[in-house]
């Protein structure tokens, strides 16, 4: 079955560069979420879109902002990089119309911020 | 919000031997709950969930139990595989809105199977 997708899989960026992560959900899955897991942590959301639309938001920083597009992707844009970004960036979707909206997550994006 | 406490942080058994994780969450709202399973350098994949309106689900060597009185969840795994090693997380999610369909995680449990 297909999972989510998620681009690049490795990143490497400098201080104050930007960055764009990119997110294809399983497809019929109208719900996005991002989340951010640091080293030895757990996952924390940063933000979620249903059809197109900004659905919830936690602990994304100012300088981050994300959209989902008409085909359901979405990207997660990244500004003004600091060290303190470097992280793993995992995407996961779900259909909302099921009933437990079960959340599947993607493999996830690597990023290193030197 | 939500907060969700998961304990033991790590965790070592035999191999065959069951394992318990469990973990305890602060918002009453809350009615779904997540287990994931995360290998090194992957993402987290369910493993197995249930709803507030359940108290126990098994599907083959794992099963879930809900005590919605005293807020508090449990995962078990028996006859554990070394392929079950890995970083296990419990989560929470609240009542489906319009949004708020976040997940909050637990802090994780490291499991590892000894031969």
């Amino acid at each position: 079955a297909a999972g989510v997708i998620q681009s690049p899989r490795h990143l490497i960026k400098e201080k104050r560069e930007t960055a764009t992560l990119k997110c294809y959900p399983i497809p019929r899955h109208d719900t996005v979420y991002w989340y951010q897991q640091g080293p030895g942590q757990d996952p924390q959301f940063l933000i979620s879109f249903y059809e197109k639309m900004q659905s919830d938001k936690g602990s994304i920083p100012d300088r981050f902002s994300a959209q989902q597009f008409s085909d359901y992707h979405s990207e997660l844009n990244m500004s003004s990089l600091e060290l303190g970004d470097s992280a793993l960036y995992f995407c996961a979707s779900s259909l909302r119309a099921l009933s437990l909206n079960t959340q599947y997550f993607g493999p996830g994006t690597r990023l290193t911020v030197l | 919000g939500e907060n969700v406490e998961q304990h033991p942080s790590t965790l070592s058994v035999q191999e065959g031997d069951s394992a318990v994780i469990k973990c305890t969450y602060s918002d009453s709202a809350s009615n779904y709950f997540p287990w994931y399973k995360q290998e090194l350098g992957k993402g987290p994949q369910l493993i197995i969930d249930i709803r507030s309106n359940v108290g126990e689900k098994k599907d083959q060597r794992i099963a879930v139990t809900l005590n919605k009185t005293a807020k508090h969840f449990s995962l078990h795994i028996t006859e554990t595989q070394p392929e079950d090693s890995a970083v296990y997380f419990c989560a929470a999610r609240g009542i489906l809105t319009g949004g708020g369909n976040k997940l909050t995680f637990g802090t994780g449990t490291q499991l590892k199977v000894e031969l």
